[in-house]
């Protein structure tokens, strides 16, 4: 079975500009959550879709945003991007997200540098 | 809210020392508890799990115990190799209800590097 996939796998942009990265969850999983990852911060929860809905989210200012279709392929978008955007991105996905003991297995993310 | 956290790193052994990463979380109910592993430009792999007091996971020598009474899932390795240098992550996931959907809260991380 094909793992999470994620594209690109490298961006540079621009402060000011946006930006939207693909995440390709396992086949059969529905749910898909997002992570940012930096020296700083560490690896903190973005948000979560199940079904083409969001379920849950993190701290993260508006310019933060996803969707996710009916295969349940996923996409983020930042908007106006400043210098502390500048992360790994990683998508994670498993079958159904709710349930305790669910595995998430992660894509090899999606390094963003802004400048 | 969750919350996950690792023994200071970074951790520097010699091949087939004994490995210890320590990790305490605070959580309410049952939460189950992960440690993932990161090698450089990759993303995370799951390492090892246990979802309830007692369990022990264990995947390729590395072992750890889910301990309920002292909020405690530390990794341990009898034996480490240079391939083991990477970073580990601990991780919960909570069963709060919905503030729990999809998510994983995870330590700070902790860099291991093992020397021939």
């Amino acid at each position: 079975k094909a793992g999470v996939t994620q594209t690109p796998r490298y961006l540079i942009k621009t402060r000011g500009q946006q930006v939207t990265l693909s995440c390709s969850p396992i086949s059969g999983h529905r749910s898909v959550s997002w992570y940012q990852q930096t020296p700083g911060q560490g690896l903190q929860f973005l948000f979560e879709y199940f079904s083409e809905t969001q379920r849950n989210k993190g701290n993260f200012p508006g310019r933060f945003s996803g969707r996710q279709f009916s295969n349940s392929r996923s996409e983020m978008n930042v908007s106006t991007l400043e210098l502390g955007d500048s992360a790994l991105y990683l998508c994670a996905s498993s079958l159904a997200g709710v349930l305790v003991q669910e595995t998430q297995y992660f894509g090899p993310g999606t390094r963003l540098l802004v400048l | 809210g969750d919350s996950v956290t690792q023994m200071e790193g970074p951790v520097t052994l010699s091949e087939e020392a004994f490995l210890t990463i320590n990790c305490t979380y605070t959580a309410t109910g049952y939460p189950s508890l992960f440690w993932y592993v990161q090698y450089p430009g990759e993303g995370l792999q799951l390492l090892l799990k246990a979802t309830k007091a007692d369990d022990k996971g264990s995947n390729k020598g590395f072992e750890a115990t889910y301990r309920k009474e002292t909020t405690s899932f530390h990794l341990e390795k009898g034996s480490v190799q240079v391939s083991d240098s990477a970073v580990y992550f601990c991780a919960l996931k909570g069963n709060a209800g919905g503030t729990s959907y999809g998510k994983l809260t995870f330590g700070q991380g902790t860099i291991l590097t093992v020397h021939p």
